[in-house]
């Protein structure tokens, strides 16, 4: 099958920087995807890779290594409200933009 | 926000008994997706559209049905509930199916089979 991993839980202080990883296997990967998820809502979209290399978008960064089949979304300057789940999608060759999903992250952010 | 609904938003069922979830969008977009979301799974899909009237499997479709008679309903039936469906449930949907066109989701139903 194809497997994307990525930790379960990450616990990060608020302030602080927090990097969540996100590996895949790399035969057909046609683009990654990340997402935020509160709990009891809808996931919602926070950056797109498909070239090597680093998105930034405000306080968030994605970076995408294909070689490797690695990724990682990099949060900064950390406030409660990022804790949440962050969910790591690939999409495969195929068609039909269907995307495989990690089971998730769930970052935890204290005082 | 994208235009997605779904309903109904709550449903607590008994097994045995048939159930439809709807998913409505006011997007005009072309591909629409159901899945359902389990603690240590992630979400998984169940079945895509990719047009009116075009549908496939997912990845975990036994015992799920789906019909799409417009753009913009894409209806999941199950036709009988076993409570292995306990789970909530997304619609999502995607404008075209290539390049930097990401999934736009639903609010999601909570679905209980008892």
């Amino acid at each position: 099958g194809q497997n994307i991993d990525q930790p379960t839980e990450m616990t990060a202080t608020e302030g602080a920087i927090v990097q969540i990883n996100c590996t895949y296997q790399t035969s057909g990967f046609n683009g990654l995807f990340w997402y935020q998820q509160h709990a009891g809502e809808a996931p919602t979209f926070l950056s797109y890779n498909v070239l090597d290399g680093l998105e930034e978008k405000g306080r968030f960064s994605s970076f995408l290594s294909r070689s490797k089949g690695y990724s990682y979304l990099l949060l900064k300057e950390l406030q409660m409200k990022d804790s949440a789940s962050y969910l790591c999608a690939v999409r495969f060759s195929g068609g039909y933009n269907k995307l495989i999903f990690g089971a998730g992250t769930r970052l935890a952010v204290h005082p | 926000d994208a235009g997605i609904t779904q309903s109904p938003r709550h449903k607590v069922t008994e097994t045995g008994t048939p159930v439809t979830l709807r998913c409505h969008q006011t997007e005009n977009h072309r591909y629409m997706y159901w899945y359902r979301q389990d603690p240590g799974h992630g979400l998984r899909l169940i079945h895509y559209s990719y047009g009116v009237k075009d549908t496939d499997k997912g990845e975990v479709s036994d015992g799920y049905s789906v019909s799409r008679s417009k753009t913009e309903d894409f209806l999941l039936t199950l036709e009988s509930a076993t409570s292995s469906q306990t789970s909530v449930y997304f619609c999502a949907i995607s404008e075209s199916s290539s390049g930097h066109n990401e999934q736009f989701f639903g609010p999601g139903t909570r679905l209980t089979v008892l």
